[in-house]
């Protein structure tokens, strides 16, 4: 199993650029996640999308727009980027188990984005 | 609207001394999800406990052990005999477990721990 698959895993982009960053699971998950992570900041919430077809502004939207493509694929995708969205990007999914709502996050590797 | 505060920043211990790492929280849901992720310096994230509102029983794992008092709000997480592998920025996070929370997946800031030789 791959689990979460991000691409692509580094990225650099001129200002004002656009791009998308990809995101897919293969767990059948129903909930999927995208986090930026910067130093002493943890992991913030960017958009979620609870179920196809859902999405939601988590705590830090500003500047990104996603598209829950269907059960398997999240995308986020920075319409013109800044040097303030320089950071590590984290795609998520979790599903349900055993009658629980929620599992554990799975994570994708990581994509770290620079904006010069 | 859910919270995760880890206050401590930095912890730096000498190998095979025990270390805790605190974890408060912040949740309206009256059934909802605890977690510790563990990200060492390579930068990938690994979980190493989920806990349910509902079973506050301690767990232990080998060296890892974990507090959970509903009471305090608090997901304690002890390291016993720590290595240098231990090495890395823990996470804290919390999901709710009803309602428009429960796909919440909220982080604490994390504690970075250097365990020197």
């Amino acid at each position: 199993n791959a689990g979460v698959t991000q691409t692509p895993k580094f990225q650099v982009l001129k200002t004002g650029q656009s791009m998308t960053l990809q995101c897919a699971q293969d767990m059948n998950h129903n909930s999927m996640y995208w986090y930026r992570q910067d130093p002493g900041m943890g992991l913030r919430l960017i958009y979620y999308s609870a179920s196809e077809g859902t999405t939601d502004k988590g705590e830090v939207p500003n500047g990104y727009n996603v598209s829950r493509l269907n059960k398997r694929e999240f995308s986020l995708r920075l319409e013109s980027a800044a040097p303030s969205q320089t950071s590590v990007y984290f795609c998520a999914s979790t599903g349900r188990r055993g009658g629980l709502l929620n599992t554990e996050a799975f994570f994708g590797q990581g994509t770290r984005l620079t904006v010069v | 609207a859910q919270k995760v505060t880890q206050a401590q920043t930095e912890i730096s211990v000498v190998e095979k001394e025990d270390v805790t790492l605190d974890c408060v929280y912040e949740t309206r849901d009256t059934t909802y999800y605890l977690f510790w992720y563990k990200q060492p310096p390579s930068g990938e994230l690994v979980f190493l406990i989920r806990r349910n509102s509902f079973d506050e029983q301690n767990e232990i794992s080998g060296r890892y052990s974990w507090n959970f008092q509903k009471s305090t709000s608090s997901f304690n997480f002890t390291i016993t005999a720590s290595q240098v592998v231990d090495s890395a920025v823990y996470f804290c996070a919390l999901s709710g477990g009803s309602g428009a929370g429960s796909y919440q997946l909220t982080f604490g800031k994390g504690t970075k721990l250097s365990v020197i030789p």
